[in-house]
């Protein structure tokens, strides 16, 4: 079993839905938790951070950390066709500069 | 003007063949890394390096070699390609930050997309 398990779908959504993207995770060490958005033909890049449990939220994005349960989310609020990418977890010890990451999960926002 | 670029963008190649991928950055950063990615396999790191005397085995190094030729500079070689390291290799930077709320967040070029045939 991967230390980080994440769905690859595809998702596909209508344009305004809510969209729910979630990883899971074993290693209890885990305290930074990043999610990476990568476009099509381009490098992953990076949409939000959190450090330890509790939400963020920055603009129509909030991540949601629940470390009792060992589970991210990301939520999407009124999606849109630009929001169309591929979406990858990431996650840190502290001390270590190494994420390990997501197999990430395709999301495809139709019109 | 890009911050992380990679060269080639795109590269075809036949077994046996050494290819070297290379990787640039303005971005002043000490840190540099290599990872490949698959379908449904995700990013996987090949090798990292912390500074230009530092360099580290990541999970996936066996069949590549890497060079830090200067703090900006980072190329990765296949010493013998084979079939199964046809994927996308991606290059990212990361700084050494003191407790930003970014901290360590890694910056990734363009990739390259490599075929071994």
């Amino acid at each position: 079993q991967k230390e980080v398990e994440q769905d690859p779908g595809p998702l596909s959504v209508p344009e305004g839905a809510i969209v729910s993207l979630n990883c899971t995770y074993s290693n209890s060490a885990f305290q930074y938790f990043m999610w990476y958005r990568q476009y099509s033909r381009k490098g992953p890049e990076l949409l939000m951070y959190t450090y330890s449990s509790g939400n963020k939220e920055d603009g129509r994005f909030t991540a949601q950390v629940d470390k009792s349960s060992k589970y991210i989310s990301l939520f999407i609020r009124d999606s849109q066709p630009s929001d169309s990418a591929t979406y990858l977890c990431a996650m840190k010890e502290g001390g270590s500069y190494i994420p390990t990451f997501g197999r990430g999960t395709s999301l495809i926002v139709h019109p | 003007d890009a911050d992380v670029t990679q060269t080639p963008r795109n590269r075809i190649t036949k077994t046996g063949k050494r290819i070297m991928l290379e990787c640039s950055q303005t971005k002043g950063h000490d840190r540099m890394y290599w990872y490949r990615q698959d379908p449904g396999l995700g990013l996987r790191l090949i090798y990292y390096s912390f500074d230009v005397k530092d360099i580290n085995k990541g999970e996936i190094s066996d069949g590549y070699s890497v060079s830090r030729q200067a703090q900006a500079k980072f190329s990765l070689s296949l010493e013998s390609a084979i079939p199964n390291q046809t994927a996308l290799y991606f290059c990212a930077t990361s700084a050494v930050l003191a407790g930003g709320p970014t901290d360590n967040e890694q910056f990734f070029g363009p990739g390259t997309r490599l075929t071994v045939l």
